[in-house]
């Protein structure tokens, strides 16, 4: 069963880049990396995913080593309004098989 | 474009009584979610329809139950409504079921139970 680690909270400064690391040591061949979202007083919203090597889109990059089992979330010169939860999903699953949103990592921007 | 809807935005109940919360998708997915969300704890998954006609138990599923009404619309019932259910419930689809698929959120139910 795939163990998901992510940092509970970091903060950052307006202007900077941030990486999250996910730590997923237990990945299986077919999992994928996903990665939402979430802002206060909304649902969560999915921002990338990928399965290996590097994904970008307009939001944020995904960067995943040749062994897969981390995987690290980074957003480019962040604002206030990045400010959210974000959430690693690979592989944890609950005892319905389903993926799991684990406690995610509370990202802090400040001015 | 407005993707995932849920009414009410905002509820109290008391202890006892019933409710159903609604949710609705403007995508033409195939599979809908239930979630609640708990302070200090990411979303629990409460039931779920991977397509139209069918529902399956979630992590966490007594005291609710489901319809999926129609390709668009599924809906969470509470019957007897207990303290422990306040929480903020959150509906989500994604085009087919999958972990590779994309979920996508309504902006939640907030239900405050007395």
């Amino acid at each position: 069963l795939a163990k998901t680690t992510q940092p509970i909270s970091m903060d950052s400064y307006e202007g900077q880049e941030v990486n999250i690391t996910c730590s997923h040591n237990n990945i299986a061949t077919n999992d994928y990396i996903t990665w939402y979202q979430q802002f206060p007083s909304q649902g969560p919203r999915f921002i990338i995913q990928g399965y290996k090597t590097k994904v970008t889109n307009e939001v944020a990059s995904l960067f995943i080593p040749a062994d897969r089992k981390s995987s690290t979330l980074s957003l480019p010169r962040v604002s206030l309004s990045d400010t959210a939860v974000y959430y690693c999903l690979v592989g944890e699953r609950g005892n319905t098989g389903k993926l799991i949103f684990g406690q995610g990592t509370t990202l802090q921007v400040k001015p | 474009n407005a993707g995932v809807t849920q009414t009410p935005k905002f509820q109290v109940l008391k202890t006892g009584q019933s409710m159903t919360l609604q949710c609705a998708q403007d995508m033409n997915h195939n599979s809908m979610y239930w979630y609640r969300q708990d302070p200090g704890m990411g979303l629990r998954l409460i039931y779920y329809s991977a397509s139209e006609g069918t529902t399956d138990k979630g992590e966490v599923p007594n005291g609710y139950n489901v319809s999926r009404l129609n390709k668009r619309e599924f809906s969470l019932r509470l019957e007897s409504a207990a303290p422990s259910q306040t929480s903020v419930y959150f509906c989500a689809s994604s085009e087919v079921e999958g972990d590779d698929q994309p979920q996508h959120f309504g902006d939640g139910t907030r239900l405050s139970i007395l």
